[in-house]
């Protein structure tokens, strides 16, 4: 079946690091693909999505490419703030029109001043 | 109200309590879902309506009971819990069911089972 894996975390970054969080994913068929995040005390908010590969989702300084040949999804940022400490998830859907939504784990990120 | 919201936020109960958790969207969509979220495990989804009508139950014990009234409105209906299913409960909607859609999801609701 469809399965998502992340790094585990937690990670710790100082501002203005640079972020990789990596993703990889098993599915059939050509999945839509997904980062969310989650902030302390809130429910998942979607922060971009890829729907076929060599796509790139980007929002708020956070890009993410659809790579088909290494089944890969990872979540990237140049430059860290503190207002993006929050736990982020990786998250699949089967193209075909599924409503299912697989997610990883979810890794937990905290900036430092 | 916009999004999706949950109530109540907190709720402690004993095992042999009943009561609901309520979730509600302002957006229109025709799908609804009600996820677990544990501790050091993924996400877990447990129901899914489409247009008012179930279309997953996704080998969710019976002590959890959902009911959909409408397309709007999302009930998870809880008796006799156990301890273990302390959780934060997430409800989401979506527009459909088209492939590559977004859920948005509701604030949550801790759940503690005493």
């Amino acid at each position: 079946g469809n399965s998502v894996t992340q790094m585990e975390g937690p990670v710790t970054l100082s501002e203005e690091a640079f972020l990789t969080i990596n993703c990889t994913y098993t599915a059939t068929g050509y999945p839509s693909l997904f980062w969310y995040v989650q902030y302390p005390g809130e429910g998942l908010q979607l922060l971009l999505k890829a729907t076929k590969a060599d796509d790139k989702g980007s929002n708020k300084g956070f890009e993410a490419t659809y790579r088909k040949e290494t089944t890969s999804f990872h979540l990237e940022k140049g430059s860290v703030q503190v207002s993006d400490s929050a736990v982020y998830f990786c998250a699949l859907s089967d193209q075909g029109g599924s409503e299912k939504l697989v997610f990883g784990k979810g890794t937990k990120l905290t900036v430092n001043p | 109200e916009t999004g999706v919201t949950q109530t109540p936020r907190h709720l402690v109960m004993g095992m042999t309590n009943k009561k609901s958790l309520k979730c509600e969207q302002h957006l229109g969509h025709n799908a609804m879902y009600w996820y677990k979220q544990s501790a050091k495990k993924p996400l877990e989804l447990m129901f899914v309506y489409n247009f008012k009508e179930q279309t997953e139950n996704n080998s969710v014990p019976s002590r959890f009971s959902p009911e959909c009234p409408n397309s709007s409105h999302l009930f998870l209906h809880l008796h006799t819990l156990q301890p273990e299913d302390s959780a934060l409960y997430l409800c989401a909607s979506s527009q459909d069911f088209a492939g590559g859609n977004e859920q948005f999801f509701g604030p949550g609701t801790r759940l503690t089972v005493l």
